[in-house]
């Protein structure tokens, strides 16, 4: 039983280059979301989703997208990378929603854009 | 931004002291989380109280909250050089399947 698994771990792209931070969980989870983590700002929800085919925002959206073909994966597009992208994101899943339970983390993708 | 206030931002202590932490919020809540994180890993889910409930235990931890001044503590009880780490607080609330919102953390270092 993996839990929530992320890759890649690390990543340096150049302003304007687009990648995809994959993001898989194998606890039959609905509910998954992204996070950054910056310095002094603690986690910022960037999108959330609460199972297949259903996607919104979170605080932070702009310059991200995201979809959920299926239940176990919720990759994070980077459209066109900016310095103020650079951060570490974090994908969390539970299993039905954060109201009826806690999330579960994977372990990060450290972002560097040049 | 909705993002709750922690206090203090960095604590640091002796082996067997207790540590408090603080965490103020802004709007109404389902439920307030408490999460570990280790340098350089992933978040960890400490405990969970829900807005009916006034406090809750777990081992050495101890979890308060009052609703009517929206804050939360977490106390670690005979602290150990092994609970060195960042602790956040996050608030559930708003849809049914709700978003957490994350407090900005608290910098936890115990000395051997």
């Amino acid at each position: 039983n993996a839990g929530v698994t992320q890759t890649p771990k690390f990543q340096v792209l150049k302003t304007g280059q687009s990648m995809t931070l994959q993001c898989a969980q194998d606890m039959n989870h609905e509910y998954m979301s992204w996070y950054r983590q910056d310095p002094g700002m603690g986690l910022r929800l960037i999108h959330y989703s609460v199972g297949a085919g259903i996607t919104d925002q979170g605080e932070v959206p702009n310059g991200y997208n995201v979809s959920r073909s299926t239940t176990e994966d919720f990759p994070l597009r980077l459209l066109s990378a900016a310095p103020s992208q650079t951060s570490v994101y974090f994908c969390a899943s539970s299993y039905l929603s954060v109201i009826t339970g806690e999330l579960f983390f994977g372990e990060g993708s450290r972002l560097t854009v040049l | 931004s909705q993002q709750g206030e922690e206090d203090p931002q960095a604590l640091s202590i002796q082996e067997g002291e207790n540590a408090t932490m603080n965490c103020s919020y802004k709007t109404s809540i389902n439920n307030l989380q408490w999460y570990r994180q280790n340098s350089g890993r992933g978040l960890v889910h400490l405990i969970l109280i829900r807005s009916n409930e006034r406090e809750k235990h777990s081992g050495r931890l101890r979890v308060t909250l009052d609703t009517s001044k929206k804050s939360s503590s977490l106390l670690i009880t005979a602290s150990r050089a092994a609970d060195t780490a960042s602790y956040f607080c996050a608030n559930a609330g708003g849809t049914s399947y709700g978003k957490l919102t994350f407090g900005q953390g608290t910098i936890l270092t115990v000395h051997p």
